[in-house]
């Protein structure tokens, strides 16, 4: 069946500190993939997507690259900020028709950085 | 600008009573709409989705509806609340089903006591 999985949290980093947090899948056919970023207290929020092999999104610092190869998505930035502290969600939607539009997300991963 | 509403931000409900919860989104016609529970340490999960109004698919059995009166208007319901029902709630729009980003609101937290 299609799944995220998403590194557990929480994690705690320094300011300027480097952020890696792993997302692999599993999904039949092609599925676009995405990052998104939720702060306490709100909704959730698109980080940054990408819709096909090798693409690479990348949004305020963060990025992505789609790993066909490995299920891979995986989430960087070189330096974070306080302001970054928030949930971040790894998820994926089939980009192949059909009635499979379902949007499914990982756990969730919980980033606090300390100044 | 398309902009999604959800109210109330926040809610205390005794076991046994009914619940509603309303999304409106703003700035689209004939939007996909989506109704989500964060539940914690659970992620989210997809509860009901609806490509038009009166349309509804529910995604798992449980003790919760939706309807949608209004192109625009997204309604959770329950007859009776159970203790298994809190959580935060978040409606989403989309313009498509498949490939789309989902465009959340602000959610609602809900506690049955």
């Amino acid at each position: 069946g299609n799944s995220v999985t998403q590194m557990e949290g929480p994690v705690t980093l320094s300011e300027e500190a480097f952020l890696t947090i792993n997302c692999t899948y599993t999904a039949t056919g092609y599925p676009s993939l995405f990052w998104y970023v939720q702060y306490p207290g709100e909704g959730l929020q698109l980080l940054l997507k990408a819709t096909k092999a090798d693409d690479k999104g990348s949004n305020k610092g963060f990025e992505a690259t789609y790993r066909k190869e490995t299920t891979s998505f995986h989430l960087e930035k070189g330096s974070v900020q306080v302001s970054d502290s928030a949930v971040y969600f790894c998820a994926h939607i089939r980009s192949s028709g059909g009635s499979n539009y379902k949007l499914t997300f990982g756990k969730g991963t919980l980033l606090t950085v300390n100044p | 600008s398309q902009t999604i509403h959800q109210w109330p931000a926040t809610l205390v409900q005794p076991v046994g009573s009914p619940l509603s919860l309303e999304c409106t989104v703003e700035g689209t016609s004939n939007p996909n709409l989506y109704w989500y529970r964060q539940a914690a340490g659970r992620g989210l999960q997809l509860l009901f989705y609806s490509v038009g109004i009166g349309q509804i698919s529910s995604e798992v059995p449980q003790n919760l509806s939706a309807s949608r009166p209004q192109d625009r208007q997204f309604i959770l319901s329950s007859k009776k609340l159970l203790l298994s029902d809190s959580g935060f709630y978040l409606c989403a729009w989309s313009f498509g089903l498949v490939v789309d980003e989902q465009f959340f609101g602000p959610g609602t937290r809900l506690t049955v006591l």
